[in-house]
């Protein structure tokens, strides 16, 4: 079955230190996401990626970086230099054949601080 | 700035009745409007799209309208089950190809 694996499903942080979130589609999908949730919020993007080699910042990209050497992988790391890490993490992906097209989801990444 | 609005309380109904939840809008003209579920500790699945052109989609038990007037979508589910409860979110869709979430709404039917 096609679909989106996140990993892990949990993760903890130390003070300084940088961890990566991996997310891993099989879809053939060209544009992935990042999102972050809080509780009581929408999803916030925080990163994207349209095509291979290419990726733009979202509204919060502060302190997160990302890589798309390959289609189907779309790692996020969350540096040191994000304060306030403690979030859920949800990656997507969508066909660019078509607007409308929607999003599928990974079923997420909780990061917690130690 | 552009905003969207869903009831950020929890929406508490029967089983059986007819669930409706709203999506307000500002400072967008989107081109259309999808609605996702998400269930506790899950990544959210698409449910339904509608279009500016449309006043009304149906799939099954669920029909969204879109009134662009109102800048105003809302969310009926029909005969509701306790499987339903799960929170919602309507994402309008704005320019530069992107989806922005509304905060969804909790919906709890009970049995």
């Amino acid at each position: 079955d096609g679909g989106i694996t996140q990993s892990p499903k949990y993760l903890f942080r130390k003070e300084g230190q940088n961890v990566t979130l991996s997310c891993e589609q099989n879809l053939n999908h060209d544009a992935m996401y990042w999102y972050r949730q809080d509780p009581g919020q929408g999803l916030r993007l925080i990163y994207y990626s349209q095509i291979v080699n290419d990726f733009q910042k979202g509204d919060i990209a502060e302190g997160y970086s990302v890589s798309r050497e390959k289609k189907e992988s779309f790692p996020l790391t969350v540096t040191s230099a994000q304060k306030n890490p403690t979030a859920f993490y949800l990656c997507a992906s969508r066909a660019r054949t078509g607007l409308n097209q929607p999003q599928h989801f990974g079923d997420g990444t909780r990061l917690s601080i130690l | 700035s552009q905003k969207i609005e869903q009831n950020s309380e929890a929406l508490n109904i029967q089983e059986g009745k007819t669930a409706t939840l709203t999506c307000n809008y500002t400072n967008y003209s989107p081109a259309y409007l999808q609605w996702y579920r998400q269930d506790p500790g899950r990544g959210p699945v698409f449910l339904l799209l509608i279009r500016e052109n449309e006043k009304e989609k149906r799939k099954e038990r669920l029909k969204v309208t879109f009134d662009t007037t109102l800048k105003q979508s809302l969310f009926h589910i029909t005969a509701s089950q306790p499987a339903d409860s799960a929170t919602y979110l309507c994402a309008p869709y704005n320019a530069g190809n992107m989806l922005t979430f509304g905060g969804g709404t909790r919906l709890m039917v009970k049995p």
